[in-house]
């Protein structure tokens, strides 16, 4: 069964770090691009990040560019988004997603992770 | 940035036919994506390439996108069916979703 599952969330103070990571298991990890999708509360879905399958290549929103890095690796099946800087509007559940390339659907996704970001 | 533009709310009785759009410049150019998020779940994709449909989804959903429209349509509605639905396409090596749209049913 393919299962992608979100670790990292919590509350951090605005100008602070925190790190997302994304266990994926039951499929060839190596072989798929990866993304980064969030929600804030009762908000919609926005679309974070994107690293493609061998990690080469990374695009980003243009609201967390220069502040958020997507990376992976592959020995362990993992996903990570290393996000500064934050700020309150970064608060949202953050989802990771598999896909396959430019254009491709999104699918399946975890359960996501929340993130709050308050003093 | 690319623009998707989603009606806030759609009602529909059960038994009946829900169409919900997708409005974007030319999205006819483009490959929509439709996914269904149900109250504190993650979302689940129900059309893909603007209309097929991944294993276990209902033939009751379909999809078209031609000109500045995209649209997924629910037949023979069901109270399951409830959720908020999204759209998404692949612009300038962005992803982007739709405002969503929350399908109500009567």
């Amino acid at each position: 069964e393919v299962q992608l599952v979100e670790s990292g969330g919590g509350l951090v103070q605005p100008g602070g770090s925190l790190r997302l990571s994304c266990a994926a298991s039951g499929f060839t990890f190596s072989s798929y691009w990866m993304h980064w999708v969030r929600q804030a509360p009762g908000k919609g879905l926005v679309w974070v990040s994107r690293i493609n399958s061998d990690g080469s290549s990374t695009s980003y929103a243009d609201s967390v560019k220069g502040r958020f890095t997507i990376s992976r690796d592959n020995a362990k099946n993992t996903l990570y988004l290393q996000m500064n800087s934050l700020r309150a509007e970064d608060t949202a559940v953050y989802y990771c997603a598999r896909g396959f390339g430019d254009s491709s659907p999104l699918g399946p996704w975890g359960q996501g992770t929340l993130v709050t970001v308050s003093s | 940035s690319y623009v998707l533009t989603q009606p806030p709310s759609v009602s529909v009785a059960p038994g009946k036919t829900a169409r919900i759009t997708c409005g974007g410049n030319n999205i006819g150019s483009k490959s929509v994506h439709w996914y269904q998020q149900k109250p504190g779940q993650a979302p689940v994709l129900v059309i893909y390439y603007d209309s097929d449909r991944p294993s276990g989804i209902p033939e009751r959903f379909s999809g078209s996108n031609s000109g500045n429209t995209a649209t997924l349509t629910i037949s023979r509605v069901e109270a399951g069916d409830e959720a908020d639905y999204y759209c998404q396409v692949w612009d300038s090596s962005s992803d982007v979703f739709g405002t969503g749209t929350k399908v109500t049913v009567l």
